[in-house]
């Protein structure tokens, strides 16, 4: 059964803390994707990667981090600089970009409510 | 800068009413179009895309969309709306360069 998994579902963390939200997915896709989602505000990227061991900022990078070792797997770390870190949190994959890096349709997880207090 | 707007953000309609949500972006090249619904408690998942070719796109559950390049809109339709179909949607526009820019949503509500 192909898709993307997203754990945990709900996360609770203190301010000041870093904390991981994990994104799997089995479609065999080479591009992953962080988008956050705010009411009124819709999705924004927050970090894309194409290739394993290569990422690259989207418009709201600052207080995340990412990681690429392995094609299934894209982590996302909300770290303490992150000012406003509770949102929903949303990861999607798709097959490569073409040549002018024009995505096909993106297939996304479940989501990841993060509440920091 | 490069945008995508929803004009509306909340839209209630009773059964069988016909549904237009409007879409309008600001890239002046070549894109890719798509929207996208999330049902609640579901995934985002894609309606209906549009790449190439004949502008008038038809998408899963009724749903249809046109592509008006000289009023770079996408409007999303749908002739006769049911309870079911109560859900967020947002419109996506692709331009290259791996830049995929979502709308802000619409939220329907379809009253039984």
């Amino acid at each position: 059964d192909g898709g993307i998994t997203q754990s945990p579902k709900y996360l609770f963390r203190k301010e000041g803390q870093n904390v991981t939200l994990s994104c799997e997915q089995n479609l065999n896709h080479d591009a992953m994707y962080w988008y956050r989602q705010d009411p009124g505000q819709g999705l924004r990227l927050i970090y894309y990667s194409q290739i394993v061991n290569d990422f690259q900022k989207g418009d709201i990078a600052e207080g995340y981090s990412v990681s690429r070792e392995k094609k299934e797997s894209f982590p996302l770390t909300v770290t303490s600089a992150q000012k406003n870190p509770t949102a929903f949190y949303l990861c999607a994959s798709s097959v490569m970009a073409d040549m002018a890096g024009r995505t096909h349709e993106q297939y996304f997880g479940p989501g990841t409510r993060l509440t920091v207090t | 800068a490069q945008s995508v707007s929803q004009h509306n953000h909340h839209v209630i309609l009773s059964e069988a009413a016909s549904l237009e949500l409007g879409c309008n972006y600001s890239y002046g090249g070549t894109v890719n179009l798509f929207w996208y619904v999330q049902y609640p408690g579901q995934h985002l998942q894609l309606l209906l895309k549009y790449f190439s070719g004949d502008p008038l796109v038809k998408g899963i559950k009724g749903f249809e969309a046109e592509f008006i390049k000289s009023k770079f809109s996408f409007n999303l339709r749908k002739p006769s709306v049911q309870w079911s179909d109560t859900a967020e949607y947002f419109c996506a526009v692709n331009a290259g360069n791996n830049d995929m820019r979502f709308g802000a949503g619409t939220r329907l509500t379809v009253k039984p």
